[in-house]
């Protein structure tokens, strides 16, 4: 089955206390990206990456880290978390080239992250 | 710059009540994608449609309706008939054509559509 899977699903955790969030996708995409939801806002792309080893900014990257080691991992990382990084996150994925480029993002089933 | 305005943010109905759910874009491309996403409450993204710049005809799936007028840069999503099953936040986004780099989903910042029994 084709799917992005996220982990964990929930995380409560500190102020400053590094967290690591996992993306992995089975269909051989070429693009992946993070977004994070907040009310009233809409979801918001932190970072993406049209491939292995290319990483870019999105619209809200400050507080975030990414990497792109291989095809189907996009982990997110959270270097020194604050309050305000509370929020619901999702990893999306999507073919970059051939037919398939046009077709939507495939997101993840999200993850809840509280900063206390 | 992209933006995608609901200006909606809450809409309660009744139970076999028709709801319009409004979406206003801006976008400097020509080329762009145009899209809907359902967020039930167990809290995954459910995509819907999608549109392309270049096709304005309407579109019917079951008791779902899509209006693409570019004249007013507007998408709208009309469900007919409303059920308690259609209570979620919906989403309308926009994103680039294909060929940018990007390609980031431009999102609005959604409706919640309560339907009531």
């Amino acid at each position: 089955e084709a799917q992005v899977t996220q982990n964990p699903r929930y995380l409560i955790t500190v102020t400053g206390k590094k967290l690591t969030v996992t993306c992995s996708q089975n269909m051989n995409h070429e693009y992946m990206s993070w977004y994070r939801q907040d009310p009233g806002l809409g979801l918001r792309q932190i970072y993406y990456s049209m491939n292995v080893e290319v990483t870019d900014k999105g619209d809200v990257p400050e507080g975030y880290k990414v990497s792109r080691k291989e095809k189907r991992n996009f982990p997110l990382i959270l270097e020194s978390p604050s309050p305000n990084q509370t929020s619901l996150y999702f990893c999306a994925s999507r073919p970059r080239q051939g037919s398939e480029m046009n077709q939507p993002q495939h997101f993840g089933d999200g993850t809840r992250l509280s900063i206390l | 710059a992209q933006k995608v305005t609901q200006a909606q943010t809450e809409i309660s109905v009744v139970e076999k009540e028709d709801v319009t759910l409004d979406c206003v874009y801006e976008t400097r491309d020509t080329t762009y994608y145009l899209f809907w996403y359902k967020q039930p409450p167990s809290g995954e993204l459910v995509f819907l449609i999608r549109r392309n710049s270049f096709d304005e005809q309407n579109e019917i799936s079951g008791r779902y309706s899509w209006n693409f007028q570019k004249s007013t840069s507007s998408f709208n999503f009309t469900i007919t008939a409303s059920q308690v099953v259609d209570s979620a936040v919906y989403f309308c986004a926009l994103s680039e054509a294909v060929y940018n780099a990007g390609n980031m989903l431009t999102f609005g910042g959604g409706t919640r559509l309560m339907v009531k029994p």
